[in-house]
């Protein structure tokens, strides 16, 4: 059964560093999202994407994030400058449709040193 | 703005024995989905269930069943003849009938169920 891949599954870095978390959703979906779970809290949405562009963002999602497509199969989320309090569990979804059922990846650990 | 509110951080439940896990919401829209899902330790969500709000009847899935009361705004989940695998956090999610630009899941907090054998 196909599924959401997300990598890697955990990702240090120090403050102020770049980072790119990178998703590939399945195959046929149109629907891409991500999601962040900071520890002990819940699953907050940052951004939603379709037909290469966003379609909708959280507050959460400022100018230090970003979201790409970079080819047919990837979708990643940029930290430009990472702060202490950007660590969290992040996971990738995708969707067929909007209104479909979202398949969420296992999620990358990001951890800010 | 839409809030899903989970009551329970923690419950647990003899092994083949019923659970019921708690959800409320709040929203002005009288079309939506609702959702449970299941965060096993591995920590991949796997949708369990859904519900959407003009439906009257209450959505069903084997073992898994929801009680959906739409003027209470409530959605519990109820896990019969529970089993170890069962064990996970399980998350309460809504979502507004689709239109572009608002597909997104608000979640609650979870409830962490441990299964006791």
């Amino acid at each position: 059964e196909p599924e959401v891949t997300q990598t890697p599954s955990h990702q240090v870095t120090q403050m102020g560093q770049e980072v790119i978390l990178r998703c590939v959703p399945i195959s046929n979906h149109l629907y891409f999202y991500w999601y962040r779970q900071i520890l002990g809290q819940k699953v907050e949405f940052l951004v939603s994407f379709y037909n290469n562009e966003i379609s909708e963002k959280s507050e959460i999602f400022d100018d230090q994030f970003s979201v790409e497509r970079p080819d047919g199969s990837n979708f990643t989320l940029k930290i430009r400058s990472t702060k202490l309090e950007d660590s969290a569990m992040y996971f990738c979804a995708s969707s067929v449709q909007g209104w479909d059922e979202q398949f969420f990846g296992p999620g990358t650990r990001l951890t800010v040193l | 703005a839409q809030t899903v509110t989970q009551s329970q951080p923690e419950m647990s439940v003899q092994e083949a024995e019923t659970v019921t896990l708690s959800c409320t919401y709040d929203t002005s829209e009288s079309d939506y989905y609702l959702f449970w899902y299941k965060q096993p330790p591995s920590r991949q969500m796997i949708l369990v269930i859904r519900q959407e709000a003009y439906k009257q009847q209450n959505a069903t899935e084997n073992r898994f069943s929801v009680n959906f009361q739409k003027a209470a705004k409530s959605f519990s989940l109820k896990i019969s003849d529970s089993q170890l695998g069962d064990a996970a956090m399980y998350f309460c999610a809504y979502r507004p009938v689709e239109s572009f630009g608002n597909e997104k899941l608000t979640f609650g907090t979870g409830t962490r169920l441990t299964i006791i054998p």
